[in-house]
């Protein structure tokens, strides 16, 4: 089945740092979004890309859709403690729909844990 | 306005039990879609209802079945519970289909 690759798996900020994260595919997306997911809790949308080569910002989060429609990638800028948490990149495979309803089957990626560096 | 909710928070269950769980989406949202995340792994799709009929389905076996009700609120069904069914269900409802909104999840453990 399709599968994205996230990276990295995890990685150590120290307050002020810049992040970064990028997903890969091996088949073509039409839609990427980012979500964020606190222990115990349900993930939260971050950012939602729909063209290939779109920027898109939400505050200190800057995400891309790839020109190849196969990958994105989330910046973070001047990381502070309540960035901490599992950051997921998900999307909706390019697929014909005959139907005039919705698609819902998001494949996501395996995560990358942001940590505070001790 | 209310996100989505679901029900019950927590779940014990033994192996071959059933099990029930509840989802409601935001209001005006017509499409409901359920993921099983296990720990460490990213959620990976079950299924999907779009106006009341199942849109998509994913790898799972036929242990597991889904409805939607006329009000869009949603039910996941487990039958014969596996060990290797304990995970978070997530309940994610959407507009359009594009950007999913998702509840706080379900926490089942089989034992």
């Amino acid at each position: 089945g399709q599968q994205l690759n996230q990276s990295p798996q995890s990685m150590f900020i120290q307050e002020g740092e810049d992040v970064s994260m990028n997903c890969t595919s091996s088949s073509i997306f039409n839609t990427w979004l980012w979500y964020k997911q606190d222990p115990g809790e349900g993930p939260v949308l971050l950012i939602a890309l729909y063209k290939a080569g779109e920027l898109t910002s939400n505050g200190r989060l800057t995400a891309q859709f790839g020109i190849t429609r196969k990958d994105s990638f989330l910046n973070i800028s001047a990381s502070i403690p309540s960035d901490v948490g599992i950051y997921f990149c998900a999307g909706h495979p390019r697929v014909l729909m005959n139907y005039g309803g919705s698609q819902g089957n998001l494949i996501f990626g395996k995560g990358t844990k942001l940590s505070v560096k001790p | 306005d209310a996100g989505v909710t679901q029900s019950p928070t927590h779940l014990i269950k033994t192996r071959g039990q059933h099990v029930t769980l509840r989802c409601s989406p935001i209001s005006g949202h017509k499409s409901v879609s359920w993921y099983q995340q296990v720990l460490g792994q990213g959620p990976q799709f079950i299924f999907q209802y779009y106006e009341k009929e199942e849109r998509g389905r994913g790898n799972f076996p036929d242990r597991f079945s889904a409805r939607q009700f006329p009000n869009y609120s949603s039910e996941l069904n487990v039958n014969a519970l596996l060990l290797g069914d304990s995970a978070l269900y997530l309940c994610a409802s959407s507009f359009s289909g594009n950007e999913q909104f998702f509840g706080p999840g379900t926490r089942l453990t089989v034992l």
